[in-house]
């Protein structure tokens, strides 16, 4: 089966750095992404990593193993506006570009 | 530029009733995939259209879904006759690349 697990919650203080772990076992791979969701929104995109290494925008960063089958989601400098559902999605072949999303990570920014 | 459009934002229905919600996308977006979350589930992959094509449709649960998108740009998806599990938030998402811009979804309550 094809099945993403990451954190389903975690806590942190405004102004501290986060980490949220995502592994992934697909059929296939074509690269992983982070989106991010505020409740009663629409999911947003943050990032995209085909390749192995690490991607930075801003605030946010984030990492891809392709050996390991994980990737993380790195944010900085927290700010109370970043409690928000963090998902992240593998693209895979299957026809098309199909998109496996995990159960998501509930993050509370405290001041 | 406009982004991913749907209508309804909500909806409530009775079971057995039928449904169908709209998803205008953004325009030019070759690639339109539907997706539902259940609540505090997975964002759950239902089908991805290239154009007017079908590209996967692995993750639409039964026949009592149809997906269409006739001429290539807007999508409908019905529901009929509708059951109490089909209830949640359905989102909308269109793309070029690897980033997939969502709509604000359709809530379906199903009583």
């Amino acid at each position: 089966g094809q099945s993403l697990e990451q954190p389903s919650e975690v806590t942190a203080v405004e102004g501290a750095i986060v980490q949220i772990n995502c592994t992934y076992q697909t059929s296939g791979f074509y690269g992983l992404s982070w989106y991010q969701q505020h409740d009663g929104g629409a999911p947003t995109f943050l990032s995209y990593n085909a390749l192995d290494g690490l991607e930075e925008t801003g605030r946010f960063s984030s990492f891809l193993s392709r050996s390991d089958s994980y990737g993380y989601l790195l944010l900085q400098e927290l700010q109370m506006k970043d409690s928000a559902s963090y998902f992240c999605a593998v693209r895979s072949p299957g026809g098309g570009f199909k998109t496996i999303f995990g159960a998501g990570t509930r993050l509370f920014v405290k001041a | 530029e406009a982004g991913v459009t749907q209508f309804p934002s909500h909806s409530v229905i009775e079971k057995g009733q039928t449904v169908t919600l709209r998803c205008d996308p953004i325009s030019g977006h070759d690639n339109l995939y539907w997706y539902r979350r259940v609540m505090g589930k997975e964002i759950k992959f239902l089908l991805h259209f290239v154009k007017e094509s079908k590209q996967d449709e692995s993750g639409m649960p039964n026949n009592r879904f149809l997906a269409e998108r006739t001429g290539g740009t807007y999508s409908t998806l019905k529901v009929q006759p509708a059951e109490l599990e089909d209830s949640g938030v359905y989102f909308c998402a269109s793309s070029q690349g690897s980033e997939q811009y969502f709509g604000p979804g359709t809530r379906l309550t199903v009583t």
